[in-house]
């Protein structure tokens, strides 16, 4: 079974900061990783998906990529905005039927 | 733009009551997923459907069951609630054959007293 975990649990950052957010997961065999943004007491809100065949990518401030080799993610955010303050989880998808997430990096932006 | 919705954000409801939580998407996805989320130990899958009146078990099923009569709607039902139930429940689907996207609902935190 996947296992994903996300370190650390929480980040505190001065704004204007570039940071990483890192995922990482035991079983290579991915068919993608997908990143979210959940605000507190709401849903979970897409951000970028990474597919198997893909290194990275963009969105904005916003780049992900992915090494399957070395079962890792990183989700890096430039210039970090207070607005950025949320809580940042992955999920790594196998057959596309089961999707296993981790539990998340709570990124605070201090203006 | 896409859309899944949840038919309350918010729920209080007696120990030994029925509930009824809906979930509905407008793009035409034939796969649908319950999870929970609780503090520490992140999202956990209750139930998912690939298609009308199918569903299989994901890693917590106990204390739940679920229904899709039609493509766009699968709902989760607690037969009778417990205390162990309160939580925030959230509702996802994507279609299969693409890349497979998840899309989430707002989510609906029920409180079980």
């Amino acid at each position: 079974k996947q296992e994903v975990t996300q370190i650390p649990a929480a980040l505190s950052v001065p704004e204007g900061e570039n940071l990483v957010l890192n995922c990482s997961f035991t079983d290579s065999a991915i068919y993608n990783l997908q990143w979210f943004r959940q605000d507190p007491g709401k849903g979970l809100t897409s951000l970028l998906l990474i597919q198997s065949s893909q290194r990275e990518q963009t969105s904005g401030r916003l780049n992900a990529s992915l090494d399957k080799s070395s079962g890792r993610s990183t989700l890096y955010i430039a210039a970090s905005q207070p607005g950025d303050s949320a809580t940042y989880l992955c999920a790594a998808s196998n057959t596309g039927n089961q999707f296993y997430f981790g539990t998340g990096t709570s990124l605070t932006v201090i203006p | 733009d896409v859309k899944v919705t949840q038919s309350s954000r918010y729920l209080v409801k007696r120990t030994g009551e029925k509930v009824f939580l809906e979930c509905v998407q407008d793009m035409d996805h034939e796969n649908m997923f319950w999870y929970r989320q609780d503090p520490g130990l992140g999202l956990r899958l209750i139930y998912f459907s690939y298609d009308v009146k199918m569903k299989e078990k994901g890693d917590i099923p106990e204390g739940y069951s679920v229904s899709r009569e039609k493509k766009e709607r699968f709902s989760l039902i607690l037969e009778s609630a417990s205390t162990n139930q309160t939580s925030m429940y959230l509702c996802a689907s994507y279609s299969p054959g693409g890349i497979y996207e998840q899309y989430f609902g707002p989510g609906t935190r029920l409180t079980v007293t």
